[in-house]
Parts: C-alpha cells; structure tokens; sequence
C-alpha cells in the first residue's frame, strides 16, 4: 500500500516559469517531510525538508509547502531553471523513510 | 568529494545465482539504509544499521536477502538464488548521526542489478 504518492509522473515548464509538484501521503503520523532531486545514474540528493509542526520552508528557489489536513506537500521552484530538469522524489518519515514514485521535470529553455 | 560509493555499478545475475552488493558510505557516518528501487517506482526502505548493529531489517523481502555492516564502515547486501524479482537499483545511504528523520540521508549512485 502506496502511503506516499506523486500522482503526475511529469511536468514541462518554460524557464523563468513556476514549477509546482505535488505529493500526498496517508499516514497522519509522519513528522518530517522532504523532497530528493534526482538525476540519471545518480543517485537522490536531498533539497529541502519541513517538519510536521511548519506549514512552510523556504530555500532559496525551492519552498515546501506542507497542508496536514489535506495530507499534501508541494514544492515550489522560482524561478525555473533548465539545470532543474530531474526526477524529484518527496518523502515522508515516521522512523522510516516512504518515498514518492517521482515526478519528471523538464524546464524548458 | 568523497561521497557515498557502491560498487559494482551493474550487475548481472543468472537465475539462483548468490550476489553481493558493496557500500562505502562517507568516512564518520554512523547510520547506513539500504533501498530497493523497481523501474518506476520511488525507494523502497529495506534495512538500517547505526554503526555494526542492524536496527531495522523490516523492510527485507526474503530470508533470501541478507545485510552486514560488521565494522561499523562498509556494508554488503547480499541476496541469495536471485530471481527476477529482485531486478532493481539497490541504493544505500548514510547519515551523520542516529539515522532519526531529521538526519540528512546521502545516497550513492546505486547498483543496477539485472536478474536474467
């Protein structure tokens, strides 16, 4: 059973533009949120995370954004950059990590 | 930088052929995770030591797979009579402290392993 989901597989975006992935889980005991970009024959780097307790975290171009009566997380990327262009994974933790399926972003130039 | 190693990259086995995945995770990390990642899907936790101990194994699918870290440094996962099932990337991880959910996980590159 699926408890973490990223329900687009892909996303195109013009550069300059907002980049909006969303991700929704289950599980209301998870605590800790976090998003991993990934890029071919690389393993997952961590980007940004939010704890349970925030509703918001900024960094730079990436915010998170975290709804916990909707279950929902999105991250946000402003503005879009062609070197975006990756798997994004978000993942959510209760003494274990559950990850995403992945969402594809392709910024165009 | 030195970061998280796995080797071999790729892999592949013959059917009921025994493997054995290595990980050097970075030099002074004390946690180390092992994921499964079918083609398509997101990791999947299987295992977690904190230095030599195997805290958590609840995530391993078989008795056919089987995990140490017996120094506290490198890991090796090791399955037993693959089958093609088992045909994933096997990333492991490593972070600085108890491996609790605010503790950044660093991956390595993965091995692609191929079960024919």
């Amino acid at each position: 059973d699926q408890q973490v989901k990223q329900n687009s597989p892909s996303l195109s975006v013009q550069e300059g533009r907002i980049s909006i992935l969303n991700c929704d889980y289950t599980n209301s005991m998870f605590d800790y949120f976090l998003w991993y970009k990934k890029y071919p024959a690389e393993g997952p780097t961590f980007l940004i995370s939010i704890s349970s307790i925030k509703d918001k975290n900024e960094d730079g171009r990436f915010t998170v954004f975290l709804n916990k009566s909707a279950k929902h997380l999105s991250l946000h990327i402003v503005p879009s950059q062609p070197g975006d262009s990756a798997v994004y994974f978000c993942a959510a933790s209760r003494n274990q990590f559950y990850f995403g399926t992945g969402t594809s972003l392709t910024v165009i130039p | 930088g030195a970061g998280v190693s796995q080797s071999p990259r790729y892999k592949v086995a013959k059917r009921g052929q025994d493997v054995a995945l290595r990980c050097d995770p970075i030099s002074g990390h004390v946690s180390l995770f092992w994921y499964q990642q079918a083609l398509g899907q997101g990791p999947e936790f299987l295992t977690y030591f904190q230095n030599e101990a195997q805290l958590d194994k609840s995530g391993l699918p078989s008795d056919r797979f089987f995990a140490e870290r017996p120094e506290g440094s490198v890991s090796t996962l090791k399955i037993q009579r693959t089958q093609q099932e088992d045909s994933a990337v096997y990333l492991c991880a490593s972070s600085l402290g108890d491996g609790s959910s605010t503790d950044t996980q660093y991956f390595g590159p993965g091995t692609r392993l191929t079960v024919l």
